[in-house]
């Protein structure tokens, strides 16, 4: 079992709508979670972070915790053509190395 | 710029040559990390330092590659005799330990070719 998995995509939205994106680990250690969007040829920049069990909103955002299912994801609100990239799910124990999943690939059709 | 900063940012070598890499974590941070990262694929740990200590180092790193971070500031990545599975881009990562949020920033990353 692969320790963070995520759908690989392409999610493929309208201009608008709402992005949904899904991720689920393995490690019940795990205690902080992170997600990144990354562009073709670039490096992964982070959107948010998330510690508690809940939801997490910034701006267009919201990150959703949940420990007891090991699932977390991430929602884009209005999605933008410019909100087409990799999203990159990362999982990390208390004070360890990040574990990221493979990425899902969002395209924001306009 | 006050951002983690890598050198150089692309790299083609040929098999069997030597390479180093260069990472410059944001000034605060005295955690850094490197990842390794191919085509659809997330990021895969190698290392990482805390200060000049290297705490910790991925299983799956082969002894060809070594990395040191002397004064706890800049730290290099070295591959010795490249091969063409080296091939990937190699990403520097910065964070702040002992805030509780050990939220890392990515450098550009340096992108290898081995021919």
């Amino acid at each position: 079992q692969k320790e963070v998995e995520q759908n690989s995509g392409p999610l493929s939205v309208p201009e608008g709508a709402i992005a949904s994106l899904n991720c689920t680990y393995s490690d019940r250690g795990s205690q902080s979670f992170f997600w990144y969007r990354q562009y073709s040829g670039k490096s992964p920049e982070l959107i948010m972070s998330i510690y508690s069990n809940g939801d997490k909103e910034d701006g267009r955002f919201t990150a959703q915790l949940n420990k007891a299912s090991q699932y977390v994801s991430l929602l884009i609100r209005d999605s933008q053509p410019s909100d087409s990239a990799t999203y990159l799910c990362a999982v990390q124990r208390y004070g360890q190395n990040f574990v990221f999943g493979p990425g899902t690939r969002l395209s924001v059709l306009p | 710029d006050t951002g983690v900063s890598q050198d150089p940012r692309h790299k083609i070598t040929k098999r069997g040559q030597n390479v180093t890499f260069r990472c410059d974590p944001i000034s605060e941070h005295n955690r850094l990390y490197w990842y390794r990262q191919t085509l659809g694929q997330g990021p895969e740990f190698l290392t990482y330092f805390q200060n000049e200590a290297q705490l910790e180092k991925s299983r799956l790193l082969s002894d060809r590659f070594s990395a040191e971070r002397p004064k706890g500031s800049f730290s290099t990545l070295e591959i010795q005799r490249t091969e063409q599975g080296d091939s990937a881009m190699y990403l520097c990562a910065s964070s702040q330990s002992g805030t509780g949020a050990y939220e890392q920033y990515f450098g550009p990353g340096t992108r290898l070719t081995v021919t």
